[in-house]
Protein backbone atom coordinates (compact mmCIF):
# COMPACT_ATOMS: atom_id res chain seq x y z
CA UNK A 1 0.00 0.00 0.00
CA UNK A 2 1.47 3.30 -1.15
CA UNK A 3 -1.00 5.96 0.18
CA UNK A 4 -2.75 8.34 -1.57
CA UNK A 5 -0.31 9.43 -4.66
CA UNK A 6 -0.88 13.06 -6.25
CA UNK A 7 0.67 14.34 -9.73
CA UNK A 8 1.87 16.13 -10.22
CA UNK A 9 3.29 18.45 -6.68
CA UNK A 10 3.83 21.59 -8.35
CA UNK A 11 2.66 23.35 -10.47
CA UNK A 12 3.00 26.84 -12.20
CA UNK A 13 1.15 28.28 -14.68
CA UNK A 14 -0.21 31.14 -16.74
CA UNK A 15 -3.34 32.96 -15.91
CA UNK A 16 -6.01 31.31 -18.30
CA UNK A 17 -4.10 28.27 -19.11
CA UNK A 18 -5.72 25.14 -17.95
CA UNK A 19 -4.69 22.41 -15.31
CA UNK A 20 -5.48 18.85 -14.77
CA UNK A 21 -3.86 17.45 -11.68
CA UNK A 22 -4.34 13.43 -11.08
CA UNK A 23 -4.98 11.60 -7.63
CA UNK A 24 -4.72 7.84 -7.43
CA UNK A 25 -6.40 6.61 -3.88
CA UNK A 26 -5.31 3.52 -1.56
CA UNK A 27 -7.23 0.94 -4.13
CA UNK A 28 -9.74 -0.39 -1.53
CA UNK A 29 -11.36 2.58 -1.07
CA UNK A 30 -14.60 3.96 -2.61
CA UNK A 31 -14.49 6.89 -1.62
CA UNK A 32 -12.28 10.22 -2.66
CA UNK A 33 -12.24 13.62 -2.10
CA UNK A 34 -11.26 16.68 -2.92
CA UNK A 35 -10.14 19.60 -0.93
CA UNK A 36 -8.50 23.18 -1.00
CA UNK A 37 -6.27 24.67 1.19
CA UNK A 38 -5.33 28.39 0.92
CA UNK A 39 -2.13 29.93 2.81
CA UNK A 40 -3.04 29.90 6.75
CA UNK A 41 -6.31 28.25 5.72
CA UNK A 42 -7.43 24.53 7.10
CA UNK A 43 -8.71 22.39 4.41
CA UNK A 44 -12.05 23.47 2.72
CA UNK A 45 -14.13 20.61 0.81
CA UNK A 46 -14.36 20.93 -3.00
CA UNK A 47 -16.38 17.80 -3.88
CA UNK A 48 -16.45 13.90 -3.68
CA UNK A 49 -16.94 10.67 -5.15
CA UNK A 50 -18.31 7.09 -4.30
CA UNK A 51 -16.99 4.83 -6.72
CA UNK A 52 -17.35 6.40 -9.88
CA UNK A 53 -20.23 8.91 -9.08
CA UNK A 54 -19.50 12.35 -7.78
CA UNK A 55 -22.00 12.64 -5.35
CA UNK A 56 -21.62 16.28 -3.60
CA UNK A 57 -19.99 19.36 -4.79
CA UNK A 58 -19.19 22.53 -2.95
CA UNK A 59 -20.53 25.89 -3.79
CA UNK A 60 -16.85 26.44 -4.11
CA UNK A 61 -16.35 24.45 -7.54
CA UNK A 62 -17.30 26.69 -10.02
CA UNK A 63 -17.82 26.00 -13.57
CA UNK A 64 -14.46 26.35 -14.37
CA UNK A 65 -13.58 23.50 -12.27
CA UNK A 66 -14.61 20.00 -13.35
CA UNK A 67 -13.51 16.65 -11.64
CA UNK A 68 -13.97 12.61 -13.13
CA UNK A 69 -13.01 9.34 -11.59
CA UNK A 70 -13.85 6.91 -14.83
CA UNK A 71 -14.11 3.48 -13.19
CA UNK A 72 -14.07 4.36 -9.86
CA UNK A 73 -10.02 4.58 -9.83
CA UNK A 74 -8.08 7.34 -10.11
CA UNK A 75 -9.63 11.07 -9.92
CA UNK A 76 -9.20 13.84 -11.96
CA UNK A 77 -9.44 17.66 -11.07
CA UNK A 78 -9.16 20.26 -14.54
CA UNK A 79 -9.25 23.89 -13.76
CA UNK A 80 -10.27 25.81 -16.81
CA UNK A 81 -9.25 29.51 -17.89
CA UNK A 82 -7.06 29.46 -14.31
CA UNK A 83 -6.95 32.92 -11.91
CA UNK A 84 -4.63 33.96 -9.92
CA UNK A 85 -6.84 33.64 -6.90
CA UNK A 86 -6.81 29.53 -7.64
CA UNK A 87 -3.74 29.27 -6.44
CA UNK A 88 -3.54 26.80 -3.33
CA UNK A 89 -2.82 23.75 -2.36
CA UNK A 90 -5.16 20.87 -4.42
CA UNK A 91 -5.56 17.81 -1.35
CA UNK A 92 -6.76 14.25 -2.56
CA UNK A 93 -8.24 12.28 0.28
CA UNK A 94 -9.29 8.49 -0.23
CA UNK A 95 -11.73 6.55 2.73
CA UNK A 96 -13.46 3.04 2.93
CA UNK A 97 -16.12 4.06 4.47
CA UNK A 98 -18.05 6.97 6.11
CA UNK A 99 -16.61 7.49 9.58
CA UNK A 100 -13.32 6.00 9.01
CA UNK A 101 -10.17 7.43 8.46
CA UNK A 102 -9.53 9.57 5.11
CA UNK A 103 -6.01 9.50 3.95
CA UNK A 104 -4.69 12.54 2.68
CA UNK A 105 -2.36 12.46 -0.50
CA UNK A 106 1.19 15.18 -0.58
CA UNK A 107 -0.66 17.60 -2.59
CA UNK A 108 -1.00 19.57 -5.79
CA UNK A 109 0.34 23.03 -4.78
CA UNK A 110 -0.31 24.98 -7.95
CA UNK A 111 0.78 28.67 -8.90
CA UNK A 112 -0.98 31.28 -11.05
CA UNK A 113 1.28 34.07 -12.32
CA UNK B 1 -24.21 23.87 8.60
CA UNK B 2 -21.13 22.64 10.65
CA UNK B 3 -18.32 24.86 11.99
CA UNK B 4 -14.78 24.31 13.37
CA UNK B 5 -13.26 26.65 15.21
CA UNK B 6 -9.48 26.69 16.45
CA UNK B 7 -9.30 29.43 19.34
CA UNK B 8 -5.53 29.95 19.14
CA UNK B 9 -4.05 30.40 15.42
CA UNK B 10 -0.39 29.95 17.30
CA UNK B 11 0.81 28.00 20.26
CA UNK B 12 4.21 28.42 21.35
CA UNK B 13 5.23 26.50 24.30
CA UNK B 14 9.05 25.12 25.57
CA UNK B 15 10.37 21.12 24.88
CA UNK B 16 8.71 18.77 27.65
CA UNK B 17 5.77 21.52 28.63
CA UNK B 18 2.34 20.39 28.46
CA UNK B 19 0.33 21.16 25.52
CA UNK B 20 -3.37 21.80 24.54
CA UNK B 21 -5.09 23.01 21.72
CA UNK B 22 -8.40 24.29 21.68
CA UNK B 23 -11.54 22.82 19.08
CA UNK B 24 -15.09 24.07 19.10
CA UNK B 25 -17.67 22.68 17.23
CA UNK B 26 -21.18 24.03 16.32
CA UNK B 27 -23.69 21.05 14.21
CA UNK B 28 -27.15 20.56 14.14
CA UNK B 29 -26.68 17.06 14.07
CA UNK B 30 -24.36 14.32 15.88
CA UNK B 31 -20.65 14.41 14.65
CA UNK B 32 -17.45 12.76 14.25
CA UNK B 33 -14.76 14.49 15.36
CA UNK B 34 -11.13 14.34 13.99
CA UNK B 35 -7.67 15.95 15.17
CA UNK B 36 -5.05 15.81 11.74
CA UNK B 37 -1.62 17.20 11.87
CA UNK B 38 0.42 18.63 8.88
CA UNK B 39 4.14 19.02 8.43
CA UNK B 40 5.28 21.73 6.06
CA UNK B 41 5.03 20.70 2.42
CA UNK B 42 3.20 17.69 3.39
CA UNK B 43 -0.53 16.18 3.30
CA UNK B 44 -2.44 15.40 6.65
CA UNK B 45 -1.88 12.69 8.98
CA UNK B 46 -4.69 11.46 11.37
CA UNK B 47 -3.42 11.82 15.30
CA UNK B 48 -7.08 9.92 16.67
CA UNK B 49 -11.01 10.13 16.05
CA UNK B 50 -13.72 10.21 18.18
CA UNK B 51 -16.67 8.58 16.40
CA UNK B 52 -18.48 7.19 20.11
CA UNK B 53 -18.43 5.76 23.15
CA UNK B 54 -15.70 6.99 25.48
CA UNK B 55 -15.38 10.59 25.46
CA UNK B 56 -11.49 10.52 25.82
CA UNK B 57 -9.69 9.37 22.80
CA UNK B 58 -6.01 8.29 22.47
CA UNK B 59 -4.07 9.10 19.35
CA UNK B 60 -0.55 8.69 17.85
CA UNK B 61 2.51 9.90 19.14
CA UNK B 62 1.28 10.33 22.77
CA UNK B 63 -2.29 12.67 22.11
CA UNK B 64 -5.21 12.47 23.17
CA UNK B 65 -8.55 14.39 23.01
CA UNK B 66 -11.65 14.72 25.22
CA UNK B 67 -15.05 14.97 23.56
CA UNK B 68 -17.32 16.85 25.64
CA UNK B 69 -21.02 17.56 24.01
CA UNK B 70 -21.89 19.85 26.68
CA UNK B 71 -19.33 23.16 25.70
CA UNK B 72 -19.07 21.30 22.44
CA UNK B 73 -15.31 21.24 22.51
CA UNK B 74 -12.71 18.68 21.41
CA UNK B 75 -9.39 19.86 22.19
CA UNK B 76 -5.95 18.29 22.09
CA UNK B 77 -3.57 17.56 24.67
CA UNK B 78 -0.33 16.12 25.38
CA UNK B 79 1.66 15.88 28.88
CA UNK B 80 4.91 16.56 27.50
CA UNK B 81 5.95 17.73 23.83
CA UNK B 82 9.02 17.00 21.67
CA UNK B 83 10.70 19.64 18.74
CA UNK B 84 9.44 17.12 16.89
CA UNK B 85 5.69 17.89 17.53
CA UNK B 86 6.32 21.42 15.73
CA UNK B 87 3.56 21.64 13.11
CA UNK B 88 0.27 22.69 12.07
CA UNK B 89 -2.40 20.96 13.55
CA UNK B 90 -6.52 20.77 12.04
CA UNK B 91 -9.60 19.73 13.75
CA UNK B 92 -12.64 18.55 11.63
CA UNK B 93 -15.77 17.51 12.22
CA UNK B 94 -17.64 14.89 9.93
CA UNK B 95 -21.60 14.99 10.10
CA UNK B 96 -24.58 14.38 7.65
CA UNK B 97 -22.24 14.75 4.94
CA UNK B 98 -19.17 13.17 3.78
CA UNK B 99 -17.31 15.86 3.77
CA UNK B 100 -14.61 16.98 6.51
CA UNK B 101 -15.29 20.47 7.75
CA UNK B 102 -11.79 22.07 8.90
CA UNK B 103 -10.93 25.03 11.21
CA UNK B 104 -8.50 27.19 10.17
CA UNK B 105 -5.43 25.03 12.17
CA UNK B 106 -3.02 25.80 15.08
CA UNK B 107 0.43 25.94 14.46
CA UNK B 108 2.33 24.84 17.11
CA UNK B 109 6.13 25.25 17.51
CA UNK B 110 8.17 23.84 20.22
CA UNK B 111 10.88 25.86 21.47
CA UNK B 112 14.42 24.31 23.33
Amino acid sequence: DTGVSQNPRHKITKRGQNVTFRCDPISEHNRLYWYRQTLGQGPEFLTYFQNEAQLEKSRLLSDRFSAERPKGSFSTLEIQRTEQGDSAMYLCASSFRWGTEAFFGQGTRLTVV
Amino acid sequence: AQSVTQLDSQVPVFEEAPVELRCNYSSSVSVYLFWYVQYPNQGLQLLLKYLSGSTLVKGINGFEAEFNKSQTSFHLRKPSVHISDTAEYFCAAQGGSEKLVFGKGTKLTVNP
